[in-house]
């Protein structure tokens, strides 16, 4: 286990509606990134928080939005929801400032838009 | 474009043989490759890395090999074992991790026969 924990583990949502997941960064750890994995597909980086600061975007739509908070926990807030959404969503965390770029996944959130 | 792709999409092994994942990168400025293990059901779990100052990195019962001149990377795990059995996915951190994102292939599935 990575510490990396996230909640929901399973949502339904509808078209149109919004979505808020949840990230606890592994103790230690001050960045967080959110990814998105479709089915049967690697993940994809829809952005970091670092310093409670957007510190790097993929390329997702502004109706991806996230925050992080001063214990370094974050949120992905997804608006306007479409059924191509559905998907594992991941978080992962790690330290800034260490040379390397390791980050720690936690076990994510499953989205399915009807 | 920027892309981490694999070789072999499948891969069936006997239980106690060599098993060798393979992976292509296009990106030069990377500098920083991981490879993970997904395990159905789970977040990516960090198995081993490797910078590019390195052209081998062991670890236990694996080994990752880069080939800068030919942007490949590959996982070699020995006396596979059942519970290796997962998707193993190599990433990088494209722009040399400017943006903090890690561009990950589509993955191998790993099976392992006892």
């Amino acid at each position: 286990e990575t510490g990396v924990t996230q909640s929901p583990t399973h949502l339904i949502k509808t078209r149109g509606q919004q979505v808020t997941l949840r990230c606890s960064s592994q103790s230690g750890h001050n960045t967080v990134s959110w990814y998105q994995q479709a089915l049967g597909q690697g993940p994809q980086f829809i952005f970091q928080y670092y310093r409670e600061e957007e510190n790097g975007r993929g390329n997702f739509p502004p109706r991806f939005s996230g925050l992080q908070f001063p214990n370094y926990s974050s949120e992905l807030n997804v608006n306007a929801l479409e059924l191509d959404d559905s998907a594992l969503y991941l978080c992962a965390s790690s330290l800034a400032g260490v040379q390397s770029n390791e980050q720690f996944f936690g076990p994510g959130t499953r989205l399915t838009v009807l | 474009g920027e892309s981490v792709g694999l070789h072999l999409p499948t891969l069936s092994v006997q239980e106690g043989d060599n098993s060798i994942i393979n992976c292509a990168y296009s990106n030069s400025a990377s500098d920083y490759f991981i490879w993970y293990k997904q395990e159905s059901g789970k977040g990516p779990q960090f198995i081993i890395d490797i910078r590019s100052n390195m052209d081998k990195r062991q670890g236990q019962r694996v080994t990752v090999l880069l080939n800068k001149t030919v942007k490949h990377l590959s996982l070699q795990i020995a006396a596979t074992q059942p519970g290796d059995s997962a998707v193993y996915f190599c990433a990088e951190n494209g722009d040399g991790g400017s943006q903090g994102n890690l561009i990950f292939g589509k993955g191998t599935k790993l099976s392992v026969k006892p």
